[in-house]
């Protein structure tokens, strides 16, 4: 199994453009989500899914958008970047009532 | 709002002590868990806990859900536990309300 796996690890935009982070896991976990992260804040929950078909928004919702068209995959896509979105994103998934698996982060800058 | 509070922020320990890194939290949860992001930036998850004690090799991570205080105790401190141990508590079976402590930054001196 390769848990989850983020792509890209580093990714610099322009604001104003559009761009789609990768999440993909093979553990047949039902729940995933997606989180940033900012110095001095600590992770912050974007959008969740409990489910293929089903999705959620979390904390910070507002520029990213979701879908959950397999089990596998849970895409998240920045509309129009801001440089308010630079950050760390984290991709994680769960099955149940055991924790999380994370993925290795993508690290975002917006310019 | 600070749902989440760690304490303590930084700690620096020499190798073999005891250590103990300390949750508290505001909301009523349906879990609590424990992280540890390493210098490189991975996230690993170390404890889901709902009541009681857990244990896994040195790592013992205890819960009390009418204090709403978690702690997390290493013994035996070595190096290589040296990182950032993040509490996050989880509202709701579906985790739609998710909550993250800001960290603890732990350096285990040799």
């Amino acid at each position: 199994n390769a848990g989850v796996t983020q792509t890209p690890k580093f990714q610099v935009l322009k604001t104003g453009q559009s761009m789609t982070l990768q999440c993909a896991q093979d553990m047949n976990h039902e729940y995933m989500s997606w989180y940033r992260q900012d110095p001095g804040m600590g992770l912050r929950l974007i959008h969740y899914s409990v489910g293929a078909g089903i999705t959620d928004q979390g904390e910070v919702p507002n520029g990213y958008n979701v879908s959950r068209s397999t089990t596998e995959d849970f895409p998240l896509r920045l509309l129009s970047a801001a440089p308010s979105q630079t950050s760390v994103y984290f991709c994680a998934s769960r099955r149940g009532s055991y924790g999380y698996t994370f993925g290795s982060g993508t690290r975002l800058t917006v310019v | 709002k600070n749902e989440v509070e760690q304490s303590p922020q930084n700690l620096t320990a020499q190798e073999g002590e005891f250590i103990t890194i300390n949750c508290s939290y505001s909301v009523g949860i349906s879990a609590l868990h424990w992280l540890q992001q390493h210098p490189g930036g991975g996230i690993v998850s170390l404890f889901m806990l709902s009541s009681g004690k857990k244990k896994h090799g040195r790592l013992i991570a205890t819960i009390n859900i009418q204090e709403k205080h978690s702690s997390l105790h290493i013994t035996a401190s070595h190096p290589r536990d040296s990182a950032v141990y993040i509490c996050a508590v989880q509202q709701g079976q579906t985790g739609n309300q998710f909550y993250f402590g800001t960290g603890t930054s732990l350096t285990v001196i040799p």
